[in-house]
Formats: structure tokens, sequence, C-alpha cells
């Protein structure tokens, strides 16, 4: 699986907006660029997926570098429940058997300050 | 609509001992996975089950292993518990991905059974 590379931690503000990079420079064609989020004492929940284009929904926008090397999760005004580890995770769905699973990293940690 | 559930939400047990978790996947899902959040080694992909199948399974020892039942519920067995096997075990499911693997089906995971191993 192709890896990928994010801060071990980063810290915002609420209400002010929050840019999560990752960095992956081995991307293939077929990876699909995913983002989950875990909160404290929960498991991880799906925040974003893309594979060019960028992306919105409801949660948060999806910025994916034209070479694809690269992606940013793009919070618009954090709120404290937004506190949690971010993954961003590769993930090829073309490969039948091992491109279903989801591979974690160690993610980012985000803080946000009242 | 109910999210994923596991049972139990704790479980302690003692070196050498098996230990059974259990996992309802949201109505309609057909896959399960399961994975191993253990302190200091992240999330770990453990196991996925499709249509009753075992699909694929992560680095990890025989003495771990599981099923599918035809209502698409799943069970994890690990055997000959091991200190190290202490861990936060999450179950996620999501539609079949055999079908449609062109586009993407969100995992949604359950809170998790924490084993403690004594």
């Amino acid at each position: 699986d192709a890896k990928t590379t994010q801060p071990n931690s980063m810290e915002s503000n609420e209400e002010e907006p929050v840019h999560l990079p990752c960095n992956h420079s081995t991307i293939s064609g077929t990876d699909y660029i995913h983002w989950y989020r875990q909160l404290p004492s929960q498991g991880p929940e799906y925040v974003i997926h893309g594979l060019t284009s960028n992306v919105n929904n409801r949660m948060a926008s999806l910025a994916i570098a034209e070479d694809r090397k690269s992606s940013t999760l793009i919070l618009h005004r954090a709120t404290l429940r937004d506190a949690a580890v971010y993954y961003c995770i590769l993930r090829d769905v073309q490969r039948e058997t091992s491109g279903s699973r989801l591979t974690f990293g160690e993610g980012t940690q985000l803080t946000v300050n009242p | 609509e109910a999210g994923v559930t596991q049972s139990p939400t704790h479980l302690i047990k003692t070196r050498g001992q098996q230990a059974t978790l259990r996992c309802s996947p949201i109505s309609g899902h057909t896959s399960v996975y399961w994975y191993q959040q253990a302190l200091g080694l992240g999330l770990q992909f453990l196991l996925w089950y499709d249509e009753g199948e075992e699909r694929n399974r992560g680095n990890f020892p025989p003495r771990f292993s599981g099923r599918q039942f035809p209502n698409y519920s799943s069970e994890l067995n690990v055997n000959a518990l091991e200190l190290e096997d202490s861990a936060l075990y999450l179950c996620a499911s999501s539609l079949t991905t055999a079908s449609a693997l062109s586009s993407y089906n969100e995992q949604f995971f359950g809170p998790g059974t924490r084993l403690t191993v004594l």
C-alpha cells in the first residue's frame, strides 16, 4: 500500500479554518484519498474522499494537488467537537482483496482551543 | 437507523484463554471488517468478511480467526491469549465491495470492544 505522511499534531482556535496536510508521493493512479477521524473513545468515522478533483461535503473540503502527491483536508470553522485524530488513507478500490481494507497511519492529533 | 454494534463493551481474560467478540453490521451491509487498535501500534487491519467468506486478512497469527453468519453478523475469536493482545477491537461494516470496486463504500465503525489480557 502506498504510504501517507501527516504531521503528528496541529492546533487551531475555535471558529477558525483548519488545513490538515497529507503527503502521498507514491500514490498510484487508482488510489483514492480518504480521510477518517477518530474522536476520543470512539471508533473512526468517515470524513471525505476523492480521486482527482476537489471535493466538498457537509463536514469538510478536500483539496487535491494537481500531481496528486499531496492533499489537504479543510475544516472551514473548527469547533471543539472537531478535536480528534485525523487519518489520511490511500485505498486502491480496483484491488479486489486488499483494496477494501483501510491502512491507518499515525494520523494528526488536532487540538481545538476555545 | 442503528449503527454498527459490538459486544461486549469490555472483556477481561487471562493469558492462554480464548476471547470471542461479536459485531452486528448496519442493516443492508454485507461486508464486515475487524481492526485492532493497540496502544502504541495504531489501527491495524485484521480481517475482512464479505457474503460469509473471509476475503482478506492482515498480518496476524492464525490464532486470530473469525466467521460471518448468514445474517452478516460476525465473530472474532482470539485463541491462546497473550498479554500483547490487549487492545481495542473495532468492527466496521460497509456495503459489499465485490460488486462496487469502481466506486467507494464508506466503512462505518462500531464503538469497539476493549479486551484486557491479564
